[in-house]
């Protein structure tokens, strides 16, 4: 089966400053690639997402860019705010069989 | 649109009782999702069901789990003889019903099962 590995765990971050996390999957019929946040408590909402013919998408200060020879995407967030504070979710879903894998989650930490 | 609706948000069980989980899907998905979260953890798929079949069941224990999404009414998630290893937050997610495949996922707010 699918297998998403994400990174870092946690990140810290001045407020300004641009954050960075990456996930990699196993199963290269994998072909739609979410990113939810998270905040303490709530439900995991979908911030952007990427599917395979595509190798970037920007929607104001997030991004998202997909490799998919490498079999890696990232979610690039510029100019942070103490409000991006939350974990962040990646997953791989084959949207043929419905099934999404998700990473194991990043704590994303804006300092003001 | 009223968005995915679960209830209860919150359920309290003791051990050895029965837990159930309902989910309402967004107005025309008839794609849902069950997920687990444990404390400070990601989320696991458990079940990927359409209406009156399970699609895809690989995430969910073998025993006391079991789910449903009826041709009426809300999915429910049924958890048997509940033990303390069963509290989580469990998320339904819906899509809508793309031609030949699935689509974006919108959760739920989740129920967070606390087993004493």
């Amino acid at each position: 089966g699918e297998n998403v590995e994400q990174h870092p765990s946690t990140l810290s971050v001045q407020e300004g400053d641009s954050a960075v996390i990456k996930c990699t999957y196993s199963d290269s019929a994998s072909n739609y690639f979410p990113w939810y946040k998270q905040e303490l408590g709530k439900r995991p909402q979908l911030i952007i997402d990427i599917r395979s013919n595509v190798g970037e998408k920007k929607d104001q200060r997030i991004a998202v860019t997909l490799n998919k020879t490498a079999k890696h995407f990232s979610l690039h967030i510029t100019e942070t705010q103490p409000e991006d504070s939350a974990v962040y979710f990646c997953a791989a879903s084959d949207l043929l069989a419905g099934k999404s894998t998700f990473g194991d989650g990043t704590t994303l930490t804006v300092k003001p | 649109n009223a968005g995915v609706m679960q209830n209860p948000r919150h359920l309290v069980r003791r051990r050895g009782q029965e837990a159930r989980l309902r989910c309402s899907p967004m107005k025309g998905h008839s794609h849902v999702y069950w997920y687990r979260q444990l404390p400070e953890e990601g989320l696991k798929f458990m079940v990927y069901l359409q209406k009156e079949n399970i699609i895809d069941e690989s995430g969910m224990p073998k025993e006391r789990f079991s789910a449903e999404f009826p041709k009426e009414g809300p999915s429910i998630l049924r958890i048997q003889q509940v033990v303390r290893g069963d509290s989580a937050a469990y998320f339904c997610a819906s899509s809508p019903p793309t031609s030949g495949h699935t689509d974006t996922q919108y959760f739920g707010p989740g129920t967070r099962l606390t087993v004493l």
